[in-house]
Order: structure tokens, then sequence, then C-alpha cells
């Protein structure tokens, strides 16, 4: 399964874009990349994801690089209400399905 | 639809106790997963369920066991309470696990659990 690596921590002001990079060189071709995000002590939540094109949905815009070594995950207006702990992961691709969650980025949308 | 409830939200063990924690979900999904959060790591996979009947063991399984009798519920049982296992418990379930667009798991709000 395919490691990824996010900066530990973000600050960003309200009412401006978050973007949430993520490095994942060794991502294999049928491999996707998911975004979740947990907000303070809550269960996590699916934002997002994507395997070779730019995906839209109403939470968030996911930006994946041509060769699919990283991607950007984009908040184009954030609230203070994202303020939480945003995971990029890259499916597992076995018959469990478990998702590897690593450590994340915190992300601070301040006022 | 209530997703996925877990109860207890709270609970304090003693060293050798032991309990279980409740998960149902009413999706009907076949993929069913139990991880735990240690304060400010990231989640780890003790066991999942691809369906009634099914369980196979994740990451970090010992100390834990689970049943899957039915597609809504996902028990998971601590038999001897143990310091290490102070940790918050979350329940998860899909409608796949194969990889790829049935990866998106919906999780339930927790169980803090601690042990003492």
């Amino acid at each position: 399964d395919a490691k990824t690596t996010q900066p530990p921590s973000m600050d960003c002001a309200e009412g401006r874009a978050a973007n949430l990079p993520c490095n994942h060189s060794t991502i294999s071709g049928n491999e996707y990349v998911y975004w979740y995000r947990q907000i303070h002590s809550q269960g996590p939540q699916y934002i997002i994801h994507g395997l070779k094109n730019n995906e839209t949905n109403e939470m968030a815009s996911l930006i994946i690089t041509e060769d699919r070594k990283s991607s950007t995950l984009i908040l184009p207006h954030a609230t203070l209400r994202d303020t939480a702990v945003y995971y990029c992961i890259i499916s597992y691709g076995g018959s469990q399905g478990n998702l590897i969650f690593g450590k994340g980025t915190k992300l601070s949308v301040k006022p | 639809n209530a997703g996925v409830t877990q109860t207890p939200k709270f609970r304090i063990l003693k060293i050798g106790q032991s309990m279980t924690l409740q998960c149902t979900q009413d999706m009907n999904h076949n993929y069913m997963y139990w991880y735990r959060q240690d304060p400010g790591m990231g989640l780890k996979l003790i066991y999942y369920s691809v369906g009634a009947g099914i369980t196979d063991k994740g990451e970090v399984p010992n100390g834990y066991n689970v049943s899957r009798s039915t597609t809504e519920d996902f028990p998971l049982r601590l038999e001897l309470a143990a310091p290490s296992q102070t940790s918050v418990y979350f329940c998860a379930s899909s409608s796949g696990g194969a990889g790829g667009p049935r990866d998106t798991q919906y999780f339930g709000p927790g169980t803090r659990l601690t042990v003492l």
C-alpha cells in the first residue's frame, strides 16, 4: 500500500481557499486517492476521492497531478467549522478495503 | 437513517475487567470495521468483517475479539482489559471493501474507553 506524506499543520484565513497537499509517490495505477477529515473528537468524515482526473463535489475539489505522485485538496471558502485534521489516504486495494490512516494535517481556520 | 451508532459513548474499566462495545449500522452495508485511535495518532484497524459470519484481523487485533451474526451488528469484545487499551474506538461500515470507490466508509461517533 502506498504511503502518504502530509504537512503536520496549516493555517488558513476564514473565507479564503485552503489548499492541503499530499505526496504519494509510490501510488500504483489502480489505487485511489481518498480524503477524510476528523473534527475534534468526532468520527472521521469522507470528503472526496479520485483516481486520475480532478474531482469536485459540494465539499471540496481534488487535484491530482498527471504523474499521480501528489494531490491537493481544496476547500474553496474555508469556514471556522472546517478546522479539523485532514487525512490523505491511498486505498489499500486488498480484499478487506481497510483505510490506512496516518497523522494527517491539522488545518486551523482563523477569523 | 441513523447511519452507524455506537454504545456506550464513555466507559471506565478496571484492569482485568471485560466489556463489549456495540456497533450497529442501518445502511445494509456488507463491510464493517473497528478502529482504535490513541491520543494524537491516526486510526489503526483492529478487526474487520466482509459479511455476516466472516471476520478477520486487522493491524492491532491482540486483546480483542469480534463476531458478526447479522449484517447490522458488529460488536467488539475486550476480555481482559489492560491500560494499553485506553483509547477511542470507532466503528465504520462501507458497501464494499476491495479498493476504489467502495472505500467510502461511514464512521460512528466513537466510544471513549479508559482502563485504570
